[in-house]
């Protein structure tokens, strides 16, 4: 069974870089099968996907918060990485680490996510 | 980008009721549409892809239609565990990939 796990810090100051990580067990992240995505959630609110990498490196972001994320892979440790740079209260959410399959890029599998607030 | 509309934004039904949900593409997406569960406090869980495919392991009841800009989440008979958010999701777009903002389905 795939887990996927967030962590990093859960507050923020603003103007900061926002950085997590998530630890894929129960599968390989070097699969050419699948995406592995960030997916954020603000409070009371929808869905927005930020980014994904494949991992042979290859990145692919949301438009909207393009020039601020950057996401890489560390095959060695199954794991991957979210930084989000000059950070504001908008993005304070339950950010959320996502297995993505490559043919379709739905989500098959998430993290439980874990909520980033930003504030000095 | 293509904007994903649901509606209604809140569905009141009883267990047992049918139950059907739409979501409305700002332009075609083919058939390339996912639809989600979410719970409180809990990530969403992938019920039907490419349109009308239900996820591994998700009960009968789901399912799922439409092609093109227009698309519906129906369950046929619903369970108390049912009530909760739905989402759509496109990925026509790539590398764009777009939610819609959710219905809330509530008890009556």
């Amino acid at each position: 069974q795939v887990q996927l796990q967030e962590s990093g810090p859960g507050l923020v100051k603003p103007s900061q870089t926002l950085s997590l990580t998530c630890t894929v067990s129960g599968g390989s992240i070097s699969s050419g099968d699948y995406y592995w995505s960030w997916i954020r959630q603000p409070p009371g609110k929808g869905l927005e996907w930020i980014g994904y990498i494949y991992y042979s490196g290859s990145t692919y972001y949301n438009p909207s918060l393009k020039s601020r994320v950057t996401i890489s892979v560390d095959t060695s440790k199954n794991q991957f990485s979210l930084k989000l740079s000059s950070v504001t209260a908008a993005d304070t959410a339950v950010y959320y680490c996502a297995r993505g399959i490559a043919a379709r890029e739905d989500f098959d599998y998430w993290g439980q996510g874990t909520l980033v607030t930003v504030s000095s | 980008e293509i904007v994903l509309t649901q509606s209604p934004a809140t569905l009141s039904l009883s267990p047992g009721e049918r139950a059907t949900l739409s979501c409305r593409a700002s332009q075609s997406v083919s058939s390339y549409l996912a639809w989600y569960q979410q719970k409180p406090g809990q990530a969403p869980r992938l019920l039907i892809y490419d349109a009308s495919n239900r996820a591994t392991g998700i009960p009968a009841r789901f399912s799922g239609s439409g092609s093109g800009t227009d698309f519906t989440l129906t369950i046929s008979s619903l369970e108390p565990e049912d009530f909760a958010v739905y989402y759509c999701q496109q990925r026509s777009n790539w590398p764009g990939i777009t939610f819609g903002q959710g219905t809330r389905l509530e008890i009556k």
